[in-house]
């Protein structure tokens, strides 16, 4: 079916505000992966979720981004008192598995705060 | 921890020259890597990958990378470029529980 994909695909925000990203993955896949790419950098792991449940969020920068999986397949990231810093593209993948699976990369969603 | 090295920030060729990109990783346990393109406004795709077996690995549109595992390298090979493999590269190692490393990307320009 369809792949990966996310919303938005654009989103400004203010210094302070709260936003949310979604993540839709390809059906099945159990494995989902949020990654943040700043601009000329490759993407940088934030965090991976094995069906409902974080597997490692070690990659996560501080206590302000939060991400959660309540079912298994659509996951949201959250992220808290937004800084300026926080700007770049958010990418999220998915794999059938886990380990040595293919991840598969959505679109991305770009974070401006301004 | 896991880390990926490109060494080549820009490179640009004409159309039929053989291309090389390096890729050295460090991790301390065994490795599955990977390659990666971005063509200008899509999203990333894989071109190749690693998990074991035979270290000369093939991949679409020609290209192929060579695990060299006594130099912790990956590098991606391509004899012929063309003018649409203009996009950026990127070489990931990934190590167990699926989290994956990237390099910072070898943005390739190829000259009709």
């Amino acid at each position: 079916g369809a792949g990966v994909s996310q919303t938005p695909s654009n989103k400004v925000t203010e210094k302070g505000k709260y936003v949310e990203l979604r993540c839709d993955p390809i059906s099945g896949h159990t494995a989902l992966y949020w990654y943040r790419q700043s601009l000329g950098q490759g993407p940088e792991f934030l965090i991976y979720f094995q069906g409902t449940g974080a597997a490692d969020d070690s990659g996560l920068p501080n206590d302000r981004f939060f991400a959660v999986r309540p079912e298994g397949s659509v996951s949201t990231l959250k992220i808290q008192r937004t800084e300026r810093g926080d700007s770049a593209v958010y990418l999220c993948a998915s794999s059938l598995g886990r380990g040595g699976d293919t991840q598969y990369f959505g679109p991305g969603t770009r974070l401006t705060v301004l | 921890a896991q880390s990926v090295s490109q060494h080549n920030h820009h490179v640009i060729l004409s159309e039929a020259a053989s291309l090389e990109l390096g890729c050295n990783y460090s991790y301390g346990g065994t490795v599955n890597l990977f390659w990666y393109v971005q063509y200008p406004g899509q999203h990333l795709q894989l071109l190749l990958k690693y998990f074991s077996g035979d270290p000369l690995v093939k991949g679409i549109k020609g290209f192929e990378a060579e695990f060299i595992k006594s130099k912790f390298s990956f590098n991606l090979r391509k004899p012929s470029v063309q003018w649409s493999d203009t996009a950026e590269y990127f070489c990931a190692v990934r190590g167990h529980a699926g989290k994956s490393t990237f390099g910072d990307g070898t943005t390739l320009t190829v000259k009709p």
